[in-house]
């Protein structure tokens, strides 16, 4: 049973460049959430999408946006790249809708770098 | 605003030992309480967890106690082993909501 997927696994960008990180939840799961964890940090919640929708959003600017497909699969993209953007972004999925207490599981990350 | 706090940034433990990792909180919202293990090049993988109604619960090794009225969690592992080598993050929840707060991490090492 495969889990979450990632890819890319790295990427390297220009600042003032896009970029489109995608995911691929386990299977069984409806509900992903992307997350930015900087070196050094814990993870910090980007945004949740759940039936196509963006469902619950943390404090990260208009910049980060993101999308669901009809396949559960789902899409982060940056736009304006800043060097501060450079982060490890993890995709966590999960079962039984946005408010259910079943517990993620995270892909291994994209590592992106800003230069 | 660091609602999910992990004081310490790295522990060193002997193999055998009990390892004791500690976490703090702010808002007493969070009702649900969450422990994930991270090897280097690998997503978080959840570990154990605990709702605001419990004050203890036990996954073999792991034991997670949580201590509401001083908005302190903390996690047991015993015995201690060289594979739980790894960073270790608590992270909290609200009701009804999938979001987790996530503390810092504690960068525990276990010595042979």
């Amino acid at each position: 049973d495969a889990g979450v997927t990632q890819s890319p696994t790295h990427l390297i960008k220009t600042r003032g460049q896009q970029v489109t990180l995608r995911c691929s939840p386990k299977s069984g799961h409806d509900t992903v959430s992307w997350y930015q964890q900087a070196l050094g940090q814990g993870p910090q919640f980007i945004f949740q999408y759940y039936e196509e929708e963006e469902r619950q959003r943390g404090n990260f600017p208009d910049r980060f946006s993101g999308h669901q497909f009809p396949n559960y699969s789902s899409e982060l993209n940056v736009n304006a790249l800043l060097l501060g953007d450079s982060a490890l972004y993890l995709c966590a999925s999960s079962g039984g809708g946005p408010t259910s207490n079943y517990g993620y599981t995270f892909g291994s990350g994209t590592r992106l770098t800003v230069v | 605003d660091q609602q999910v706090k992990q004081n310490s940034p790295s522990l060193s433990v002997q193999e055998g030992r009990i390892s004791i990792l500690n976490c703090d909180y702010t808002n007493s919202m969070f009702d649900y309480f969450l422990w994930y293990k991270k090897y280097p090049a690998e997503g978080p993988t959840f570990l154990i967890s605990i709702s605001s109604i419990k004050d203890k619960n036990e996954d073999g090794r792991f034991t997670v106690f949580l201590n509401k009225s001083a908005k302190h969690l903390s996690l047991h592992i015993v015995p201690s082993q060289p594979g739980d080598s790894a960073v270790y993050f608590c992270a909290a929840k609200k009701e009804g909501a999938q979001k987790l707060v996530f503390g810092q991490g504690t960068r525990l090492t276990i010595n042979p």
